[in-house]
């Protein structure tokens, strides 16, 4: 059964940093584009970013360009996603998603608040 | 961008009812690219639909999508209880996608 567990969410300042991990199991990691989505509190489903197979091609939301950086390592079965400079409005539950979003993770509370 | 945008904002129907939920782009899209996402409270999306028509592996044949060009449609044709939750049509092609702002379907 396909199974995508994120962690590393919590509590951050603004301009603080995180790092969210996405384990997949149940699939090959390694055949399927992956994809994040967020969440904010009582509000719609957002895409963030995506990232290829081999990881040579990745694609941001405009609000995160330069701040979030998507990666993947098919040897541990593992996507993240890298956050910098976070801000108030990046608040919201992380899901990691395979391909284009057929299949979810429980997803990772971010929560940026001084 | 392709925005999308969701009719009606809430249904409220009784168990055996049909739900029809609609989505518009507000421009044309390859219809292989149109999802529909189900959401339950606390939980995590779920697809039911993929290139507009295609059910996704497990979802019951009451749920049904249709439509081409600008317009689509979720049908479930007759709700269960288990049905009430919000929808999400979804764009999948390039870059950004992007999400409808969601229908909830209530028990009325």
């Amino acid at each position: 059964e396909v199974q995508l567990v994120e962690s590393g969410g919590g509590l951050v300042q603004p301009g603080g940093s995180l790092r969210l991990s996405c384990a997949a199991s149940g699939f090959t990691f390694s055949s399927h584009r992956m994809t994040w989505v967020r969440q904010a509190p009582g509000k719609g489903l957002e895409w963030v970013a995506n990232i290829n197979q081999d990881g040579s091609e990745k694609n941001y939301l405009d609000s995160v360009k330069g701040r979030f950086i998507v990666s993947r390592d098919n040897a541990e079965n593992s996507l993240y996603l890298q956050m910098n400079s976070l801000r108030v409005e990046d608040t919201a539950i992380y899901y990691c998603a395979k391909n284009e979003g057929d299949w979810w993770g429980q997803g990772a509370l971010v929560t940026v608040s001084a | 961008e392709i925005v999308l945008t969701q009719s009606p904002g809430t249904l409220s129907l009784s168990p055996g009812e049909r739900a029809t939920l609609s989505c518009r782009a507000s421009q044309s899209v390859d219809s292989n690219y149109i999802a529909w996402q189900q959401q339950k409270p606390g939980q995590a999306p779920r697809l039911l639909i993929y290139g507009a028509s295609r059910r996704a592996n497990g979802i019951p044949d009451r749920f049904s999508g249709s439509g081409s060009g600008t317009d689509f449609t979720l049908t479930i044709s007759r709700l269960e209880p288990e049905d009430f939750a919000v929808y999400y049509c979804h764009h999948y092609a390039g870059s950004p996608q992007t999400f409808g702002q969601g229908t909830k379907v209530e028990i009325k």
